[in-house]
């Protein structure tokens, strides 16, 4: 399997502008995860969904952040209008079962965001 | 609840010396452990993983980890260090069923030739 794909791997941009990260799934994975790493804060997740549908958003920061999964093997997370606060490696990963129960998460290489 | 605290930020070590990354946890149910690395520039993969059984448990690339209860731990070790053992390594937890993984904030370690 090619793993947890994510595009673009670096993305430059000007605040206020609208930023998209896009993330495809191992296949036969019910669960996607979408994380933030920052060096103040560290690993954190904004969203997760199972089966396409969004379980738990409450680490979306604010409204500016919204994410989709329209179908099982493709993922969106969307930053319009962006700051320089958002600039981070945003993660994508999956998972075959629930993590809670001790499934091993797969992650992407991640996307660099720079925002000026 | 659940989190887990890793004991310093940056570990440096000689190669051929003793890996020893520090990892505890508070759960409010019998938790699953993870460790996870971090090479730079890419993304995390997993190291090894509690779930049950044995609390000794062997990873990839020489490492293992051993869950004890009483002292909420689950550190991480290796015999000799490796140059290409350098990277970042987060330690998390999850409580079972449907909660989320909660990570550490991650340990650095550099290995020294």
């Amino acid at each position: 399997d090619a793993g947890v794909i994510q595009s673009p791997r670096h993305e430059v941009t000007e605040m206020g502008q609208e930023v998209t990260l896009r993330c495809k799934p191992i296949s036969g994975h019910d669960y996607l995860f979408w994380y933030r790493q920052t060096m103040m804060r560290g690993l954190e997740l904004l969203i997760y969904f199972n089966n396409n549908v969004p379980i738990d958003d409450s680490g979306m920061p604010e409204d500016r952040f919204s994410a989709k999964m329209p179908n099982a093997s493709f993922s969106t997370l969307k930053i319009q209008p962006s700051e320089p606060r958002d600039s981070a490696v945003y993660f994508c990963a999956s998972s075959h079962r629930p993590t809670g129960g001790g499934e091993t998460q797969y992650f992407g290489p991640g996307t660099r965001l720079l925002v000026l | 609840a659940q989190s887990v605290t890793q004991l310093g930020s940056h570990v440096s070590v000689s190669e051929g010396a003793l890996v020893l990354l520090r990892c505890n946890y508070s759960s409010s149910v019998p938790p699953y452990l993870f460790w996870y690395v971090q090479y730079p520039n890419q993304g995390l993969q997993l190291l090894l993983k509690y779930t049950t059984g044995a609390t000794l448990v062997k990873g990839i690339n020489g490492f293992e980890a051993e869950f004890k209860k009483s002292e909420t731990s689950f550190h991480l070790t290796k015999p000799s260090a490796h140059m290409s053992d350098a990277a970042e390594y987060f330690c998390a937890v999850s409580g079972g069923g449907y909660q989320k993984v909660t990570f550490g904030t991650g340990t650095k370690l550099q290995v020294i030739p």
